[in-house]
């Protein structure tokens, strides 16, 4: 199975400030199609989960354009240009190059 | 815009069997390309993801689960379910069922759509 480590696994971030959250996987996400799939969603208490990005970079119909996702091979990176308040919650990258798809163990994203 | 609405107990005994159900609308389970899943999250945990399967039949689980899980689909009723046998405290989670993302002809993994969420819990 893919490991994926996410670090921090906690950031205290101040409103307005950036945000930056770091994703590693075991093994390159390179498919051999070419594609990686690599993945971003975003979890709130009480509520499933939303998908922000996916195939690394690109961002979901209605994701604000704060959320920015880059990376190649086994490192990957989501940043937040300047958090908001409704930003609060836990990220988790995943992976979807091969089965069983393996989720980070998740940052959780709070207001300093 | 496709929903999905996951029903079911939300208490199992241990050692008996999880039965979820996710009733999907505003789309159709034998529409080609998309791959449909469950996913769920433990009390104060991460995410987990349980199974998948294509429209076009292929099913996979999640090797740790892979003796005990089932995902049985009924197309004629738009739905898809979750069995999990021989549970224990440590399948009391809530779970999601979840379309995957697929745009352009390809599917790029979880969560173009997702269910609400259901709370199981095992206890006796």
């Amino acid at each position: 199975d893919i490991v994926m480590t996410q670090t921090p696994l906690s950031s205290p971030v101040t409103l307005g400030q950036p945000a930056s959250i770091s994703c590693r996987s075991s093994q390159s996400l390179e498919h051999s199609n070419g594609n990686t799939y690599l993945s971003w969603l975003q979890k709130r208490p009480g509520q499933p989960p939303r998908l922000l990005i996916y195939k690394i970079s690109n961002r979901l119909s209605g994701v604000p354009d704060r959320f920015s996702g880059s990376g190649a091979g086994t490192d990957f990176t989501l940043k937040i240009s300047r958090v908001e308040a409704e930003d609060v919650g836990v990220y988790y990258c995943v992976q979807a190059t091969q089965f069983p798809y393996t989720f980070g163990q998740g940052t959780k994203l709070e207001i300093k | 815009q496709v929903q999905l609405q996951e029903s079911g107990p939300g208490l199992v005994k241990p050692s008996e069997t999880l039965s979820l159900t996710c009733t999907v609308s505003g789309g159709s389970l034998s529409s080609s390309g998309y791959y449909w899943g469950w996913v769920r999250q433990p009390p104060g945990k991460g995410l987990e993801w349980l199974g998948s399967f294509s429209s076009g039949g292929r099913t996979y689980y999640s090797p740790s689960l892979e003796t005990r899980i089932t995902i049985p689909v009924d197309t004629s009723k738009n739905q898809f379910s979750l069995k999990l046998t021989s549970v224990t405290a440590a399948d009391t989670a809530v779970y999601y069922c979840a379309r995957h993302y697929c745009t352009g002809g390809n599917c790029y993994g979880l969560g173009g759509s997702w269910g609400q969420g259901t709370l199981v819990t095992v206890s006796s």
